[in-house]
């Protein structure tokens, strides 16, 4: 998972709740990318950030929210409007700007709604 | 939007034999690569092939890509124990410097 952390391994989350994901990286790289995994449906991305203080929606990010005050940390936040939460989330990276760089990735969190 | 679609989705092979999956796309791409995700992990980045190129080989990985008929393949030869896996491809087709990832092919590889 090289070095890009995502913590808590697991967390749960009440209904009306606010939840927040970390994701933290010393690999120095630019762009960080937050995507959602649910079963047999392969990733989705949900926010991505080229630079800091900078960040882009994916294709899901009603119900998220991130921010990136820092070059290493990207933590991502799962509303209380997010109405169905539970899915495995990862975090990653790229060194540079373009699609063509190779994602580096967390080892993920999974949330589970109480 | 998933770009990628990986067939079959699921694949059970014998120790030694090989795995191909296979990827389609539907709009043009500049690159396509493939990563691979062992159960609850993170995914780990394994080739990239460029649209001009037809095949490129990586240890027991070969990967083939074919620009007309927007589709590409994964072949692993030898398939070892430690190959059980999903095996996703991605492409740059949604440009602004994201990817598309496909679904997925499951890998059962039986000792």
């Amino acid at each position: 998972d090289g070095g890009i952390t995502q913590s808590p391994k697991y967390l749960f989350r009440k209904e009306g709740q606010n939840v927040t994901l970390s994701c933290e990286q010393n690999l120095n790289h630019d762009a960080m990318y937050w995507y959602r995994q649910d079963p047999g449906q392969g990733l989705r991305l949900i926010y991505y950030s080229q630079i800091v203080n900078d960040f882009q929606k994916g294709d899901i990010a009603e119900g998220y929210s991130v921010s990136r005050e820092k070059k290493e940390s990207f933590p991502l936040t799962v509303t209380s409007a997010q109405k169905n939460p539970t899915a495995f989330y990862l975090c990653a990276s790229t060194r540079g700007i373009g699609n063509h760089e190779t994602q580096y990735f967390g080892p993920g969190t999974r949330l589970l709604v109480l | 939007s998933q770009q990628g679609e990986e067939d079959p989705q699921a694949l059970s092979i014998q120790e030694g034999e090989n795995a191909t999956m296979n990827c389609s796309y539907k709009t043009s791409i500049n690159n396509l690569q493939w990563y691979r995700q062992n159960s609850g992990r993170g995914l780990v980045h394994l080739i990239l092939i460029r649209s001009n190129e037809r095949e490129k080989h990586s240890g027991r990985l070969r990967v083939t890509l074919d620009t007309s008929k927007k589709s590409s393949s994964l072949l692993i030869t030898a398939s070892r124990a430690a190959d059980t896996a999903s095996y996703f491809c991605a492409t740059d087709a949604e440009g602004n410097n994201r990817l598309a990832f496909g679904k997925g092919n499951q890998v059962v590889v039986i000792p």
